[in-house]
């Protein structure tokens, strides 16, 4: 029963060092998101796939990038990282259509030095 | 642009009390409203769903209000235990979805 799969779970990272996000689900959903939470700030979206071969931005997509590799896995890429995104990354999905419920990994907590 | 707010930012109540958590959003148009319970170091996990079209929803000591028009949601949790204790979050749906900061709830035994 393993609903949203992340890894890494923890990661250290130095400024400009470029890293990939692993996400995957095996409930057969159609979306996926990519969220990042901080401090005071709550959840924000960075990116979302609403189905298979489509992805697009959401209110924080600076500084990242997304790959829908198949149904199951939505990566994220951050291409030279920065303290700024020192966060942590949630990824979920759900069904699709108005009125599914979103379903959460575990998280991976970023510390960018 | 969407906001959500939720307060209080934290609330501490024995064990045993009945309680309410408030969550208001500006944009009244919605597609839903999703409860969520995160623990420390976890992720969200969903409560319960409450379709733009419906008033209420139950799932055992839980039971979350939508009042739409006013942009306002609340979840009442019965006879609280210690293991309720955690962050709760509402999140409006509106075609992407709009979180509140949560209300951390400790319940002492």
């Amino acid at each position: 029963n393993a609903g949203v799969t992340q890894t890494p779970k923890f990661q250290v990272l130095k400024t400009g060092q470029s890293m990939t996000l692993q996400c995957a689900q095996d409930m057969n959903h159609n979306s996926m998101y990519w969220y990042r939470q901080d401090p005071g700030m709550g959840l924000r979206l960075i990116y979302y796939s609403a189905s298979e071969g489509t992805t697009d931005k959401g209110e924080v997509p600076n500084g990242y990038n997304v790959s829908r590799l198949n149904k199951r896995e939505f990566s994220l890429r951050l291409e030279s990282a920065a303290p700024s995104q020192t966060s942590v990354y949630f990824c979920a999905s759900k069904l699709g259509g108005a009125n599914q419920p979103q379903h959460f990994g575990d998280g991976t907590r970023l510390s960018i030095l | 642009k969407q906001e959500v707010t939720q307060i209080p930012a934290a609330l501490s109540v024995p064990e045993g009390e009945n309680l309410v958590l408030n969550c208001s959003f500006t944009d009244s148009a919605i597609y839903n409203l999703q409860w969520f319970r995160q623990d420390p170091g976890k992720g969200l996990t969903s409560l319960l769903l409450i379709q733009s079209s419906q008033r209420e929803q139950t799932s055992g000591r839980l039971n979350a209000s939508l009042d739409k028009s006013s942009g306002r949601s609340t979840l009442y949790i019965a006879a609280s235990q210690p293991g309720d204790s955690a962050t709760y979050l509402c999140a409006v749906d509106a075609g992407k979805s709009t979180f509140g900061d949560g209300t951390t709830l400790t319940v002492k035994p």
